[in-house]
């Protein structure tokens, strides 16, 4: 099955920074990389999500990669704010029906 | 509208008891799954139903735990003889149908606020 690894666990950043948080997964038959964000005493949300037909995906400040050939995937968030602070998740899956297999997890904090 | 509803919020159980999680999807949302989040442990698969079939089990830890959905609606996550190691968040997430002709989802998970878990 899917296993998906997510580096780095933590990450600190300046308010204005970059942060980057980068996942690999083993089935090449994934086709589908979303990432989610949790916050503190809430259920993971959505935030933006790639397809294998696609390279990059942008929405305002945030940013996915996906390199199908070396099988990793990457978010990317410009102009770093306090609420940005949660931790993110990246997923894989397969094929539609199938269940999301997610990393475990980056907790990113941005200080002001 | 409404989003996925998840009760009890907290339970606090002996070792030993039986516990049941339950689960009210967003209507209309064919697919439903379960996950666990132990504290460094992510996003732990268990089940996933679509309508009240469950074609991947898979991610269930033992026999102790079974999930049920009837009427393609309201599901149930049963822990029967509790553990220690059970403690956790149980999380919902639900998803529309996929589009015409297959049976996948459109890919966006619907999360509840989770039942977290304590087995003293």
């Amino acid at each position: 099955g899917e296993n998906v690894e997510q580096h780095p666990s933590t990450l600190s950043v300046q308010e204005g920074d970059s942060a980057v948080i980068k996942c690999t997964y083993s089935d090449s038959a994934s086709n589908y990389f979303p990432w989610y964000k949790q916050e503190l005493g809430k259920g993971p949300q959505l935030i933006i999500d790639i397809r294998s037909n696609v390279g990059e995906k942008k929405d305002q400040r945030i940013a996915v990669t996906l390199n199908k050939t070396a099988k990793h995937f990457s978010l990317h968030i410009t102009e770093t704010q306090p609420e940005d602070s949660a931790v993110y998740f990246c997923a894989a899956r397969d094929q539609a029906g199938t269940a999301l297999i997610f990393g475990k997890g980056t907790t990113l904090s941005v200080s002001s | 509208g409404a989003g996925v509803s998840q009760s009890p919020s907290n339970k606090v159980t002996e070792k030993g008891k039986d516990v049941e999680l339950r689960c009210d999807p967003i209507s209309g949302h064919t697919a439903l799954y379960w996950y666990r989040q132990s504290l460094g442990q992510g996003l732990e698969f268990l089940i996933y139903f679509q309508g009240n079939s469950a074609p991947d089990k898979s991610g269930l830890p033992s026999d102790r735990f079974s999930a049920e959905r009837t009427g393609g609606s309201v599901s149930t996550l049963t822990i029967q003889r509790t553990q220690q190691e059970d403690s956790a968040v149980y999380l919902c997430a639900s998803s529309l149908p996929g589009l015409a002709g297959g049976l996948g989802t459109t890919g966006e998970l619907f999360f509840g606020e989770g039942s977290r878990l304590t087995v003293l």
